[in-house]
């Protein structure tokens, strides 16, 4: 079973950030922070991940609370073909991702 | 860098038969890959874990007699549906394990199952 929790559906509107929110109370203190997204029909595209550090790269920023037990994936300028499912997960490192359900971003004009 | 290839993209074929699907990782060697099943709708299912020059371990529920793993080298894995039935129908995407980039994982872009 999946042992994050994300909101199901987000909207958001063409070049503005989109903020999507993860909860991973479970999380040990070795377990990393993954963010994959899946456009339809199409294998999961690697976003970003992290360990204890706020990250960032050219697709994303990765905020992580200092407890860790949640995280905030942003895209700073959301577009129109970031219209996807979003999966948060955590895992150790080396093992298999477990994905839930995710959260529907819809970006609209 | 860090791309991952499925052979077919997609496959027909009639019940009864087997489909062998193909995983490569093209520019890094991956030592450990993975395999997942989607059905319409639904998120991504782990089915099971293949390590090059070992047995795959599978999944609660996952069946491995019908599904035949065979991870022959540090670039190739294969699946096997066995004797194809009209419910193994289904999107089935392999990920790769890139050690030297911090262990993310890359998936390939799954292949289309249609058993008819």
């Amino acid at each position: 079973d999946a042992k994050t929790t994300q909101p199901p559906s987000m909207d958001c509107a063409e070049g503005r950030a989109a903020n999507l929110p993860c909860n991973h109370s479970t999380i040990s203190g070795n377990e990393y922070v993954y963010w994959y997204r899946q456009i339809h029909s199409q294998g999961p595209q690697y976003i970003i991940h992290g360990l204890k550090n706020n990250e960032t790269n050219e697709m994303a920023s990765l905020i992580i609370t200092e407890d860790r037990k949640s995280s905030t994936l942003i895209l700073p300028h959301a577009m129109l073909r970031d219209t996807a499912v979003y999966y948060c997960m955590f895992n150790q490192a080396g093992t298999a991702l477990i994905f839930g359900k995710g959260t529907t971003l819809s970006v609209s004009s | 860098g860090a791309v991952v290839s499925q052979h077919p993209s997609w496959v027909i074929c009639k019940s009864g038969t087997s489909v062998k699907i193909e995983c490569r990782s093209l520019d890094f060697q991956a030592t450990t890959m993975f395999w997942y099943r989607q059905f319409p709708k639904q998120s991504l299912m782990l089915m099971a874990t293949s390590n090059e020059g070992s047995k795959a371990t599978y999944e609660q529920g996952v069946e491995k007699d019908k599904f035949l793993i065979n991870h022959a080298s540090l670039t190739l894995s294969t699946l096997t549906v066995t004797s194809a039935h009209p419910e193994d129908s289904s999107f089935y995407i392999c990920s790769a394990l890139q050690g030297l980039r911090g262990n993310e994982q890359f998936f390939g872009p799954g292949t289309r199952l249609t058993v008819l």
